[in-house]
């Protein structure tokens, strides 16, 4: 299987800042590389895949990019309804993989 | 609206088994592909199996933890798919979501999942 490793696995930051996210696959897995956003206690949503396309629904300030095996998570102007956990997830391969997720917190 | 609604969650001890259940509405079941992801409390996400649409195939693919212990099964009829899972442990212990799956056939199948269901809490006891 392939393995998808996150970083960092926690950060603090302000509302207006930029943060960035990364995503690392073991083995190459082209653009199939997709983000999900998680508050507690709620389900997961979709905010991206393949890499950079942003799903309908999802604002602009969040972006994609990447290809191979390291992909990058932005949001640019960090909103106080953007902290919560974030996962990249691989569907190169059949059997799909997420990350460790990303803690997004207030600082 | 999609909407997805699982049932069936339960307590149960160990070497159990318990049949999960997700009803659709809003969107054309026979069509979708449909997968079943888990979260342990406090912990990520884990993918537990797939399966395709009848007109694609039907296939049914699981993660090595749970293949050969669990079964998806699909009642178009019905709008609903299962998750039987046998032989439960412990590690088993999670939130159950349905979803339905994004799919794009490139260079083989690539499918993600797109609408969650809120889940359904299994807590299997020793």
């Amino acid at each position: 299987d392939i393995q998808m490793t996150q970083s960092p696995s926690s950060l603090s930051a302000s509302v207006g800042d930029r943060v960035t996210i990364t995503c690392r696959a073991s083995q190459i897995t082209d653009s199939y590389l997709n983000w999900y956003q998680q508050k507690v206690g709620k389900a997961p949503k979709l905010l991206i895949h393949s890499a950079s396309n942003v799903q309908s629904g999802t604002p602009s300030r969040f972006s994609g990019s990447g290809s191979g095996t390291d992909f990058m998570l932005t949001i640019s102007n960090l909103q106080p309804e953007d902290f919560a956990t974030y996962y990249c997830q691989q569907s190169y391969t059949t059997v799909l993989t997420f990350g460790g997720g990303t803690k997004v917190e207030i600082k | 609206e999609v909407q997805l609604v699982e049932s069936g969650g339960a307590l149960i001890k160990a070497g159990g088994s318990l049949r999960l259940s997700c009803a659709g509405t809003g969107f054309t079941f026979e069509n979708a592909w449909m997968s079943w992801v888990r979260q342990a409390p406090g912990k990520g996400l884990e993918w537990v199996g797939r399966i395709k649409s009848k007109l694609d195939g039907g296939t049914i693919d699981y993660a090595p933890p749970v293949k050969g212990r669990f079964t998806i099964s699909r009642d178009d009829s019905r709008n609903m798919v299962h998750l039987q899972m046998n032989s439960l442990k412990t590690g088993d212990s999670a939130m159950y979501y349905c979803t339905i799956d994004q799919y794009y056939y490139g260079s083989g199948d690539h499918y993600w999942p797109e609408h969650w269901g809120q889940g359904t809490l299994v807590t299997v006891s020793s």
